[in-house]
This record gives C-alpha cells, sequence and structure tokens, in this order.
C-alpha cells in the first residue's frame, strides 16, 4: 500500500537554528498537507498546498514558516529560527482523489529544541 | 466553524471486552467524512475507520464499528474483543471535503489503556 514517507523520525535542533522537515507524498496525490502535535496536545492543522502553492494556513503557520515542493516529489517545511515551544511531532499528510479516499499521513518527525 | 469534541480523556477495558469511545462535532454542512484515527506510542496516525456522512450505513472494519447517528451529530467508535495493542490514543476526526482544501480537523483525543 503506497505510504507518505517522513525524514528524519527524530530530529534535535538549538533554538534559533533554522530546520527543514521532509515528506514524500504518494505519488498521485494533488493535496499536501503539515500537521503539529504538540506533546499531550491535539493535531493542529499548520498548512495545505495544491498547485504548487499555499492553499490555507492557519494561525499557527507565521512568517518563520515556510513549505515548498522543490522537486516534484519532496515536499518540505522550514522553520527558520526555531524556538522552544516549536518542539512537537509534525505530520506530512497527502490525498488523492482515488477510491479509497486516500488522506494518509506520514509517521511523523519529532523535533525537540534545545 | 466545525469543531470535534471528545468528552472522555482517558479510558480503559479489560482484554477481550468491549469499548465504545464517544465523539461529537458540529457542523452546518451536510456532505462530510468522519473518521477514526489510532496513535500507539510510536506517535504515528493510523486510520481505524471512515464514514461518509450521506452513507446510512455505519462503518464497521473486523473489529471496529461506528455507530453514526447524523441528526446527533454524534459518532462513536467501537473496539469489539480489545486487544493489548489497541492500548493507544484515539482520535476522532472531520473533514469536509471540497472546501478549506480539505484540511481535517481533530478531536483533542482519548487515551485507551487495555487491561491484560
Amino acid at each position: 500500500e503506497p505510504e507518505v514517507t517522513q525524514t528524519p523520525s527524530h530530529q534535535v535542533t538549538q533554538m534559533g537554528q533554522e530546520v527543514i522537515l521532509r515528506c514524500v507524498p504518494i505519488s498521485n496525490h494533488l493535496y499536501f498537507y503539515w500537521y503539529r502535535q504538540i506533546l499531550g496536545q491535539k493535531v493542529e492543522f499548520l498548512v495545505s498546498f495544491y498547485n504548487n502553492e499555499i492553499s490555507e494556513k492557519s494561525e499557527i503557520f507565521d512568517d518563520q514558516f515556510s513549505v515548498e515542493r522543490p522537486d516534484g516529489s519532496n515536499f518540505t517545511l522550514k522553520i527558520r529560527s526555531t524556538k522552544l515551544e516549536d518542539s512537537a511531532m509534525y505530520f506530512c499528510a497527502s490525498l488523492g482523489w482515488d477510491s479509497n479516499y486516500g488522506y494518509t499521513f506520514g509517521s511523523g518527525t519529532r523535533l525537540t529544541v534545545v | 466553524a466545525q469543531t470535534v469534541t471528545q468528552s472522555q480523556p482517558e479510558m480503559s477495558v479489560q482484554e477481550a471486552e468491549t469499548v465504545t469511545l464517544s465523539c461529537t462535532y458540529d457542523t452546518s454542512e451536510s456532505n462530510y467524512y468522519l473518521f477514526w484515527y489510532k496513535q500507539p506510542p510510536s506517535r504515528q496516525m493510523i486510520l481505524v475507520i471512515r464514514q461518509e456522512a450521506y452513507k446510512q450505513q455505519n462503518a464497521t472494519e473486523n473489529r471496529f464499528s461506528v455507530n453514526f447517528q447524523k441528526a446527533a451529530k454524534s459518532f462513536s467508535l467501537k473496539i469489539s474483543d480489545s486487544q493489548l495493542g489497541d492500548t493507544a490514543m484515539y482520535f476522532c476526526a472531520f473533514m469536509n471535503p471540497g472546501t478549506s482544501y480539505d484540511k481535517v480537523i481533530f478531536g483533542p483525543g482519548t487515551s485507551l489503556s487495555v487491561i491484560p
């Protein structure tokens, strides 16, 4: 069964450093998403991406965040200057309008900012 | 705005018994999808079951079934013959296709412990 792949599974970074979280969505999917889950809290929508541009973003997705699909397969989330409160699990998801209504999440990247 | 509520932060069940997790949601839309996701300690997000709002028949997936009450905006998950591997966080989720670019709205989750 097709999977959404995220790398790395765990990243530790110093406060103020830039991080890039990577995702490979399912190949025939057209909509891509990032969600965040702070430990012990619920999963929150960050951003959706369609047709090579942001289609919607939440209040959380401020100027320190950016997304891009640089090569037609990878989908990245960049955090420019990490803060302690950015420590969370970040999930990538992709959506395709197939018969299985394939809204598929990746296995997540655990980001720890120290 | 759509909201999803799970009123049971924690639940426990004896192995082999049946447990029901509650979920309510609020929307003015008539066409939407509802999901239950399982998050084990590995923190991966695993789709358990999906229900399309236009379908009256409740979805089932092996030991997992839902009780979908559209008028009451209720979507509960029943786990039969509970197994130790069912221990996880369970999230109820809502999506209105074709609006808001299909983002999923999650409830706060219910932590389920299966006791041997």
